[in-house]
């Protein structure tokens, strides 16, 4: 157990809809990052918050938002869902911002289906 | 130049062989190398890594070899077991977010 926590584990729903995944960091961690995972496209970097400041960005579309919370937990937003969002989405948090052996700790996962 | 390659995509070993995975980088900045270990339903879980000025790290049985000079990087699991049989992904880093191999499925055969 990484001390990593994400809620749902599963969600089904719709092409349209929004949903929210949320997750908690580890205890002591200011750094949230999240991550989309599928088959086509591997395990991908989406964004990362430090702190509750926003502190990189990768490939999210403007379709996802996230936010990290005074208590650290984070949100991922989805919203005008599509076929293709259909995927694992991981969070993981680590002590600091940056690089220099900053190891990330993964939470379980939410696996969303898009129908 | 964010890519990060990894071969071979699956592998197969025999209960006790040597396991070697080979991940290979483009960006010269990266400058934090982790491996995770993945199995099915689960979240990544980091089991070693390498910072660039170290050409190689032992944690029991998993090893991980950097030749800097040629941008790559191996994951050497001794002794394999069948509970090793999992989806390996190399990772590298030098802004905090991490950019991951492709994976490589491995099977250890009792």
């Amino acid at each position: 157990d990484s001390g990593v926590t994400q809620t749902p584990k599963h969600l089904i729903t719709a092409t349209g809809q929004r949903v929210t995944l949320r997750c908690s960091p580890r205890s002591g961690d200011l750094s949230v990052y999240w991550y989309q995972q599928s088959l086509d496209q591997g395990l991908q970097f989406l964004i990362q918050y430090y702190n509750g400041e926003e502190r990189a960005k990768g490939n999210i579309l403007e379709r996802f938002s996230a936010q990290q919370f005074p208590d650290l937990h984070s949100e991922l937003n989805l919203s005008s869902l599509e076929l293709g969002d259909s995927a694992l989405y991981f969070c993981a948090s680590s002590k600091r911002a940056g690089a220099v052996y900053n190891e990330q700790f993964f939470g379980p996962g939410t696996r969303l289906t898009v129908l | 130049q964010q890519q990060v390659k990894q071969s071979p995509q699956s592998l197969i070993v025999q209960k006790g062989g040597i396991s070697i995975i080979n991940c290979a980088y483009e960006n010269t900045a990266f400058d934090y190398f982790p491996w995770y270990q993945q199995f099915p339903g689960k979240g990544p879980a980091l089991l070693i890594a390498i910072r660039p000025d170290v050409s190689e790290k032992k944690e029991g049985r998993f090893t991980i070899s950097f030749n800097k000079s040629a941008k790559q990087f191996s994951l050497h699991i001794m002794d394999s077991q069948p509970g090793d049989s999992a989806t390996y992904f190399c990772a590298a880093s030098n802004t905090g977010k991490l950019i991951f191999g492709q994976g490589t499925t491995l099977q250890v055969k009792p």
